[in-house]
């Protein structure tokens, strides 16, 4: 069974800060590792894919690794904003479904 | 891109009655679609995965008679919550795979406020 884990829990960081967010998966026979942003009582907003074969990707201000043999993902935000302050989740995907870590609350103050 | 459409995006409903939620893919097949339910401060929980024109797969621990699944379309399948009871209240997230395989990633809808009163 895969389990998804996600640290830091929570994380407070002033404006302007690079940031780095974690995540760790047992099983490395993955299809892709997604990263989500989720605001309060909203749905999820997909930020990148990274599919198995990959190593990263960008989208902007942010960038995601994969290590499968390892079981590490990382998100950089770089130059993190005020906008940016909402819970990151990190989901592993294989053929049949798609498991989630448990988050990572992230506040970035004035 | 991908979009998926949940409704509504909150009810209020009297414990011992029944609430549907729609989850809808509006730009692509869906011929996999998964209902998520989330507690507060909590990550997402699969409860189901909803297969086009068969029956869902349930996770360990829901109960199918209680959390009923249906995948009529590629475009469509329905949560249903029978007898609600104000346990089941909870944030409730559809998310749907496009019909090109799991390669293509995950998308969700805005999901659901139950409240069972």
């Amino acid at each position: 069974k895969q389990e998804v884990t996600q640290i830091p829990a929570a994380l407070s960081v002033p404006e302007g800060e690079n940031l780095v967010l974690n995540c760790s998966f047992t099983d490395s026979a993955i299809y892709n590792l997604q990263w989500f942003r989720q605001d309060p009582g909203k749905g999820l907003t997909s930020l990148l894919l990274i599919q198995s074969s990959q190593r990263e990707q960008t989208s902007g201000r942010l960038n995601a690794s994969l290590d499968k043999s390892s079981g590490r993902s990382t998100l950089y935000i770089a130059a993190s904003q005020p906008g940016d302050s909402a819970t990151y989740l990190c989901g592993s995907g294989t053929a049949s479904k798609l498991t989630f870590g448990t988050g990572t609350r992230l506040q970035v103050t004035l | 891109g991908a979009v998926v459409s949940q409704h509504p995006s909150w009810v209020i409903c009297k414990s011992g009655t029944s609430v549907k939620i729609e989850c809808r893919s509006l730009d692509f097949q869906a011929t996999t679609m998964f209902w998520y339910r989330q507690f507060p401060k909590q990550s997402l929980m699969l409860m189901a995965t909803s297969n086009e024109g068969s029956k869902a797969t349930y996770e360990q621990g829901v109960e199918k008679d209680k959390f009923l699944i249906n995948h009529a379309s590629l475009t469509l399948s329905t949560l249903t919550v029978t007898s609600a009871h104000p346990e089941d209240s909870s944030f409730y997230i559809c998310s749907a795979r496009a019909h090109r395989g799991p390669m293509y990633g995950y998308t969700f809808g805005s999901g659901t406020r139950l409240t069972v009163v």
